[in-house]
């Protein structure tokens, strides 16, 4: 069964610090791995997609990497913004259309 | 384009009763599923359809049915709503080849007292 775990569950920063987000997964055979931002009470907003055999994705001041060899990935988030406080939650697609997600990643920053 | 709606946004129900929490989409994506989210246990998958006529129980079907007989809609259904389905439903949509994005709708939050 995959299993993917998020580390730390929950961290603060001040404005201005770059943000450094860890997913791990156990089951290196995965189709892609996908970065959610969740708003309290809210819905998930898909950031980043990574196919597994890309190594990295970019999108403006976020950047997700992508080790299958060592199951993990690292979402950065440059510059952090107030704006930027959310859970951030990864998900891999693995086996037969299996969608498994980790617990998510609270982040507050801090003006 | 809606994307992926849910209806609807909130719903109180008594233990017993039944309901039925409808979600469509316009991007003719195949694959669709039904996740349930709660405090300190993520997002689990309930049930999931690869398209129209075809579903597959996830990894908490118990106390749900599905139904995909439109590629466009998949609604779940409580038959016999508990204390323990009090919970944030997520339905998302993707295409069914493997390394695609997946697409959530709003969510519906459902309490049963």
């Amino acid at each position: 069964k995959q299993e993917v775990t998020q580390i730390p569950a929950a961290l603060s920063v001040p404005e201005g610090e770059n943000l450094v987000l860890n997913c791990s997964f156990t089951d290196s055979a995965i189709y892609n791995l996908q970065w959610f931002r969740q708003d309290p009470g809210k819905g998930l907003t898909s950031l980043l997609l990574i196919q597994s055999s890309q190594r990295e994705q970019t999108s403006g001041r976020l950047n997700a990497s992508l080790d299958k060899s060592s199951g993990r990935s690292t979402l950065y988030i440059a510059a952090s913004q107030p704006g930027d406080s959310a859970t951030y939650l990864c998900a891999v697609i693995y086996g037969n259309n299996r969608l498994a997600f980790g617990k998510g990643n609270q982040v507050v920053v801090i003006p | 384009n809606a994307g992926v709606t849910q209806t609807p946004k909130f719903q109180v129900l008594k233990t017993g009763q039944s309901m039925t929490l409808q979600c469509a989409q316009d991007m003719n994506h195949e694959y669709m599923s039904w996740y349930r989210q709660d405090p300190g246990m993520g997002l689990r998958l309930i049930h999931y359809s690869v398209g129209a006529g075809i579903t597959d129980q996830g990894e908490v079907p118990n106390g749900y049915n599905v139904s995909r007989s439109t590629t466009e809609d998949f609604p779940l259904r409580l038959l016999s709503a508990a204390p323990s389905q009090t919970s944030v439903y997520f339905c998302a949509v993707r295409r069914l080849a493997g390394g695609t994005e997946q697409y959530f709708g709003p969510g519906t939050r459902l309490t049963v007292t």
